[in-house]
């Protein structure tokens, strides 16, 4: 069992309300992720770190943010939430490929976004 | 633009028959690996396979790649109603900073 943990799992919120998803592993993964998924989708990314101070947009354009001030905390901050950013945030974490590849994720068990 | 697609999009079997999964990509890899996503949860990982191997296994699961078609193949055996899940391959690109591509997954049902 993965030890990356994700709350809340579900949120509810009006359009305006500032929101932050908590992501945190115990395994000292340097590598960690968030991903975007709509239901029955595909994962878009959205941010990853290599390491503390590290952070990088993805693939998606996102307006969330995320900060890495300590290896095992990825959180992501939403200051405005929007109907449009309803959605579930999948957070995950890797250990540094051997040869400079992409290991095994661990992925949690998602964050669950509403916005009315 | 979507490194891996997963066909089909969606499967229905019987407990016991096999169930195959394929998907393609379009670039060079360093790996590509499978995950299971249950309804509603995060992402579990099955199998890497690296761009220099043909074939691996993992209990009832068996990857192929060939790199030469871009293209790799998920068989799961004697399938149960406990593996109803999506299933997606992720790719590592070459060059790609050391970050996954998802395809968008197949949905596997087996009935009882």
């Amino acid at each position: 069992e993965a030890d990356i943990y994700q709350t809340p799992r579900y949120l509810v919120i009006g359009t305006g309300k500032k929101i932050t998803l908590e992501c945190s592993q115990t395994m000292g993964h340097d590598k960690m992720y968030w991903y975007q998924q709509d239901p029955g989708m595909e994962l878009h990314l959205i941010h990853y770190s290599y390491g503390v101070n590290s952070t990088e947009k993805g693939d998606l354009s996102s307006e969330s943010t995320v900060s890495r001030i300590r290896t095992e905390h990825f959180p992501l901050t939403l200051e405005s939430a929007r109907p449009s950013h309803t959605s579930q945030y999948l957070c995950a974490s890797s250990e540094f490929g051997r040869t400079g590849d992409t290991g095994e994720l661990f992925f949690g068990e998602g964050s669950r976004l509403t916005v009315l | 633009s979507q490194q891996g697609e997963e066909d089909p999009q969606a499967l229905s079997i019987q407990e016991g028959e096999n169930a195959t999964m394929n998907c393609s990509y379009k670039t060079s890899i360093n790996n590509l690996q499978w995950y299971r996503q249950n309804s509603g949860r995060g992402l579990v990982h099955l199998i890497l396979i690296r761009s220099n191997e043909r074939e691996k296994h993992s209990g009832r699961l068996r990857v192929t790649l060939d790199t030469s078609k871009k293209s790799s193949s998920l068989l799961i055996t004697a399938s149960r109603a406990a593996d109803t899940a999506s299933y997606f391959c992720a790719t590592d690109a070459q060059g790609g900073s050391e970050k996954l591509v998802f395809g968008k997954g197949t949905k596997l049902t087996v009935n009882p």
